[in-house]
């Protein structure tokens, strides 16, 4: 059974980056038929898809976010990650982890989210 | 990118069936078959009941169903439960391989 985990600092000071990992088990990060996406939820509010990367390194961003947002891929540690600089307040979200079927919009495996606050 | 436009909520009883739009652009739902739908319940992740406009993934009750006009999607429940109260995001491909979200719609089944 795949599952994603989040992990990284629940409190980050503005200013400073925020930075996730997500594990990935029962399933290659290597995958040539999957993509590995962040999207965040600000607390009581919609979804914003963050960006995504393949196995390769290969990268896509929301254009409102791609000059803060890193994405990256560690095959050996069966991981990616996401790096976001300049945080700010409007940063605070749960951060999740997801993976989605290439050639189509099925995000199917998820985290279960991680909240991270950025304090003042 | 703008996010999509999904009514703020939707309500409706036991039995009955209710649809939820989300309305995007020619750049996004209206050029590409690549929407979906995904329930979320407080304190949850998402969880995807209709991918590709109108696929199901297997395990998800055939009272969901997705389809698409123009450069508007939607999500039709029938038979409605109260197990179906939830938040119900949509979600389209956008060129350059980005994706955009709607604001989200809160589903109260009364």
């Amino acid at each position: 059974q795949l599952q994603l985990q989040e992990s990284g600092p629940g409190l980050v000071k503005s200013s400073e980056t925020l930075s996730l990992t997500c594990t990935v088990s029962g399933d290659s990060i290597s995958s040539t038929s999957h993509y590995w996406g962040w999207i965040r939820q600000p607390p009581g509010k919609g979804l914003e898809w963050i960006g995504c990367v393949y196995y390769t390194g290969d990268a896509y961003y929301n254009p409102s976010l791609k000059s803060r947002v890193t994405i990256s891929v560690d095959t050996s540690k069966n991981q990616f990650s996401l790096k976001v600089s300049s945080v700010t307040a409007t940063d605070t979200a749960v951060y999740f982890c997801a993976r989605r079927v290439g050639r189509s919009s099925w995000f199917d495996y998820w985290g279960q989210g991680i909240l991270v606050t950025v304090s003042s | 990118q703008s996010a999509l436009t999904q009514p703020a909520s939707v309500s409706g009883s036991p039995g009955q069936w209710i649809t939820i739009s989300c309305t995007g652009t020619s750049s996004d739902i209206g050029g590409y078959d690549y929407v979906s739908w995904l329930q979320q319940r407080p304190g949850e992740a998402p969880k995807v009941m209709i991918y590709d406009v109108n696929s199901r993934p297997s395990g998800v009750s055939n009272r969901f169903s997705g389809s698409k006009s123009g450069n508007t999607a939607s999500l039709t429940i029938s038979g409605l439960l109260a197990e179906d109260e939830a938040d119900y995001h949509c979600i389209s491909y956008t060129p350059s391989g980005t994706w955009v979200f709607g604001g989200g719609t809160k589903l109260t089944v009364l």
